[in-house]
């Protein structure tokens, strides 16, 4: 069982925007602005995607976007393309002596 | 610029021991944390653990703690994820990354994938 919890899945057709959501705790995403995204294309290499909650790194669509409320960090996704389609996993720094958690990943799929 | 390279496919049985690399370059190896994450087929990314470049300060995921070894050279710029004795289970794509510019993982190797099997 991952340290963050993602849903298994989220769908949306073209054009749609959907939301990614990941819940940690106090110790994690609720103490830290440290939450970052990274997508996931099978047999690609990961793609940080979202750092430190809210920012995209240089040459990431703008497309793509992260908040957080609370304990819960969130990925939206607007103007969905079938690019888009991959695996989309969660990453905190925490308070504890790991010094990392994930989630444990949610597949998006385009319809 | 900053690459992580990392070394080929293995094809081992169960029993063996193996030790796989991830090369920095392009930065001061010593200043940064490298992690290592498993995917296994067919499956989600799991973390491993993570090594800090100067000193080696190793944090372990509890899910891999004591099944595997983590090091780093500071010479050889590389760190190294290492198994005593492999098991079927341990067949997986296995990546390095590396926290460069911030809390965040901004750099990938290429992934080594490992096979295990009689």
């Amino acid at each position: 069982q991952s340290a963050l919890t993602q849903p298994a899945s989220v769908s949306g057709s073209l054009g749609q925007s959907i939301t990614v959501s990941c819940t940690g705790t106090s110790g994690d995403v609720g103490a830290y602005n440290y939450v970052s995204w990274y997508q996931h294309h099978p047999g690609k290499v990961p793609k940080l995607m979202i750092y430190d909650v809210s920012s995209r790194p240089s040459g990431v669509s703008n497309r793509f976007s992260g908040s957080k409320s609370g304990n819960t960090a969130s990925l939206t996704i607007s103007g969905l393309q079938a690019e888009d389609e991959a695996d989309y996993y969660c990453i905190s720094y925490t308070s504890s002596r790991t010094s990392v958690v994930f989630g444990g990943g949610t597949k998006v799929t385009v319809l | 610029e900053v690459q992580l390279v990392q070394s080929g496919a293995e094809v081992k049985k169960p029993g063996e021991s193996l030790k796989i690399s991830c090369k920095g370059a392009g930065y001061s190896f010593s200043n940064y944390w490298i992690a290592w994450v498993r995917q296994m087929p067919g499956k989600g990314l799991e973390w491993m653990g993570i090594i800090y470049g100067r000193d080696s300060d190793t944090r372990y995921s509890p899910s891999f703690e004591g099944h595997v070894t983590i090091s780093a050279d500071k010479s050889t710029t590389s760190a190294y994820l290492q198994w005593s004795s492999l098991k079927a289970s341990d067949t997986a794509m296995y990546y390095c990354a590396l926290r460069y510019g911030g809390v965040y993982f901004d750099y990938w190797g290429q992934g080594t994938l490992v096979t295990v099997s009689s």
